[in-house]
């Protein structure tokens, strides 16, 4: 597609309950990335894919947070048993990866706004 | 891991002012991003710049990766221009994701 789409764009769900969030990024573009961020502050990284290699999770801050990818098309992070704390905006970006010559910098959507009450 | 700051987290300008954004990081890098977050909260990436100057139109950037720092300039400034700039840094060739800085919060007034 033309840009990063995500879905839903707002998100409000009861605390206990599992969410799952979508992001479909640009065509051609192997990377894909989650980031969080909550309200006033900076982008926290949550997790990275890049093709067929094993994703770099090293962001996802406990084990109630997971992502799937098939390939190089769609993503979804899934949140488990939600918290009040897990309310933020989580965004997605896509870019080309690093082999040489070429601007691989990040396209964002323009997130999911997720509130847990 | 990679620390990056940037300053001055808040900027006043009045319309038609010029502005630079300064994005300081403690490690070498393999490249560097600057963005956008406008007042609705969309991140539009301005620049790609692992070393050297980019311009684009009013704004452009210039990384000294040697030194470690990264510079974004603002001239003639628009109330259009406001919201929040971060700098994002990545460090490892095998690691894709960037860290990125706290921000700069720049407000233009008409």
């Amino acid at each position: 597609g033309a840009g990063v789409s995500q879905s839903p764009s707002n998100k409000v769900t009861e605390k206990g309950k599992d969410v799952e969030l979508r992001c479909d990024p640009i065509s051609g573009h192997t990377a894909l990335y989650w980031y969080r961020q909550r309200l006033g502050q900076g982008l926290e990284f949550l997790i990275y894919f890049q093709g067929n290699s094993a994703p770099d999770k090293s962001g996802l801050p406990s084990d109630r947070f997971s992502a799937e990818r098939t390939g190089e098309s769609v993503s979804t992070l899934t949140i488990q048993r939600t918290q009040q704390e897990d309310s933020a905006v989580y965004l997605c970006a896509s870019s080309f990866y690093l082999t040489g010559g070429r601007d691989y910098g990040y396209t964002f959507g323009s997130g999911t706004r997720l509130t847990v009450v | 891991g990679i620390q990056v700051e940037q300053s001055p987290p808040d900027l006043i300008l009045q319309e038609g002012a010029n502005s630079t954004l300064r994005c300081n990081f403690s490690d070498s890098v393999n490249n560097l991003q600057w963005f956008h977050q406008n007042p609705w909260g969309q991140l539009i990436n301005l620049f790609y710049i692992p070393s050297g100057t980019k311009q684009n139109g009013r704004l452009s950037a210039t990384t000294v990766a040697t030194e470690r720092y990264s510079l974004l300039y603002i001239s003639s400034s628009q109330t259009t221009d406001s919201g929040v700039y971060f700098c994002a840094v990545q460090y490892n060739t095998n690691a894709g994701k960037s860290t990125f800085g706290d921000g700069t919060t720049l407000t233009v007034k008409p």
